[in-house]
């Protein structure tokens, strides 16, 4: 079956813009993870979807990101004025939920703030 | 908040010689462990994981590793390596009941022939 898939693969955009990255879970899961990879670390979690409520935030940087997940399925996530540190590898997984602790990571999005 | 340790970056490796790749962690509280590889241009996926029962997890691609509670480590091996085992490898852990993970800084193993 169709694993995560993220769009866009590679994102370039000038300091200041806004951006949304677009995340599909594998049909059926009811978790969803965002992450954050910069150069030469490992991932870092973002936020938490059990359905379409936000179960655990405390990984969002500041309140210029933000994400959604409104029918329970796709996600968003939504950066408002880049900056530079902005840019990152930003993945996506997913989890069939109830219980389990497995997660499907989606090939990411480069995101390149200039 | 979990830290996770993997003690070294780089790892080069000859074709069929043994690899351990090691990772520690700090947690005052019970968890679960994972290991996540990252093959070039490609998501990561799951090698293995250790939720509870034996401490010895045995995963894909011929790789195991061994949870010590004591030492708070999970390190991963692997008795003979390929070419294609070439990739970063990921440690990760998540606090019991939790479900978001923490990774490691990664490990890179070059295997030559």
């Amino acid at each position: 079956g169709a694993g995560v898939s993220q769009t866009p693969s590679n994102k370039v955009t000038e300091k200041g813009k806004y951006v949304e990255l677009r995340c599909d879970p594998i049909s059926g899961h009811t978790a969803l993870y965002w992450y954050r990879q910069s150069l030469g670390q490992g991932p870092e979690f973002l936020i938490y979807f059990q359905g379409t409520g936000a179960a655990d935030d405390s990984g969002l940087p500041n309140d210029r990101f933000f994400a959604v997940r409104p029918e329970g399925s796709v996600s968003t996530l939504k950066i408002q004025r880049t900056e530079r540190g902005d840019s990152a590898v930003y993945l996506c997984a997913s989890s069939p939920g109830g219980g389990t602790h497995e997660q499907y990571f989606g090939p990411g999005t480069r995101l390149t703030v200039t | 908040a979990q830290s996770v340790t993997q003690l070294d970056s780089q790892v080069p490796v000859f074709e069929e010689a043994p690899v351990e790749l090691r990772c520690n962690y700090s947690s005052s509280v019970s968890v679960y462990l994972f290991w996540y590889v990252q093959y070039p241009n490609q998501g990561l996926q799951l090698l293995l994981k250790y939720l509870s029962g034996s401490t010895l997890v045995k995963g894909i691609n011929g790789f195991e590793a061994e949870f010590n509670k004591s030492q708070t480590s999970f390190h991963l091996r692997k008795p003979s390596v390929h070419i294609s085992d070439t990739a970063e490898y990921f440690c990760a852990v998540s606090d019991l009941g939790d479900y978001k993970l923490s990774f490691g800084a990664g490990t890179t193993v070059t295997v030559r022939a």
